[in-house]
């Protein structure tokens, strides 16, 4: 049992370049976030899927795209990268949206942009 | 819309001494409230949760925080801490029912636990 998998770790990217983050969570969870945290901002959420097929926007969804195809997957797409997306990102689970105090944190990945 | 407000972005303590983390909520409606641990490196904790009951709620490594609903306040205590528990704290809330999905957090209080 992995629990939430976050991959890269680091990246560094160049204005304008696209990427994938990946998310993969073994628990058969249906609610999946992701979330960007800056420092003195806290965490602030980006998108959010309750199911799969079914994803909506949190605080700061503009430059990100996700779909759910699986339960287990909730990739994070960013389109043209920008300096402002330079940030750490984390991917976050639990066993349903009501269950929100269950949420199962990944390790985090840390994206520059230059 | 609910927000959370951390008072303190940084509280340095002496090993043993207690600590109070301060979070105040802004919701027009009923909330649950949560506090998480950060450790360098990794990903977030969940401390402790207040759902509902007692206002007095106990988590794990010895923390406890207090519900007021008339101060909106959720403030995080521990009588003693130690070197271990230096890290990043966040409060975070939840609306109560509806179909809001969305956990806010504070932006974080950075508890350091000097010797």
């Amino acid at each position: 049992n992995a629990g939430v998998t976050q991959t890269p770790k680091f990246q560094v990217l160049k204005t304008g370049q696209s990427m994938t983050l990946q998310c993969a969570q073994d628990m058969n969870h249906e609610y999946m976030s992701w979330y960007r945290q800056d420092p003195g901002m806290g965490l602030r959420l980006i998108h959010y899927s309750v199911g799969a097929g079914i994803t909506d926007q949190g605080e700061v969804p503009n430059g990100y795209n996700v779909s759910r195809s699986t339960t287990e997957d909730f990739p994070l797409r960013l389109l043209s990268a920008a300096p402002s997306q330079t940030s750490v990102y984390f991917c976050a689970s639990s066993y349903s949206w009501r269950e929100h105090e269950k949420l199962f944190f990944g390790s985090g990945t840390q994206l520059s942009v230059l | 819309a609910q927000s959370v407000t951390q008072l303190d972005s940084q509280v340095p303590v002496f090993e043993e001494a207690p600590v109070e983390l301060r979070c105040n909520y802004s919701s027009s409606v009923s909330v649950y409230l949560f506090w998480y641990v950060q450790y360098p490196n990794q990903g977030l904790q969940l401390l402790l949760k207040y759902l509902s009951g007692s206002t007095l709620v106990k988590g794990i490594n010895g923390f406890e925080a207090e519900f007021n609903k008339s101060q909106t306040s959720f403030h995080l205590r521990k009588p003693s801490v130690h070197i271990s528990d230096t890290a990043e704290y966040f409060c975070a809330v939840m609306i109560m029912g509806g179909s809001n999905y969305k956990l806010t957090f504070g932006k974080g209080t950075l508890l350091t636990v000097n010797p």
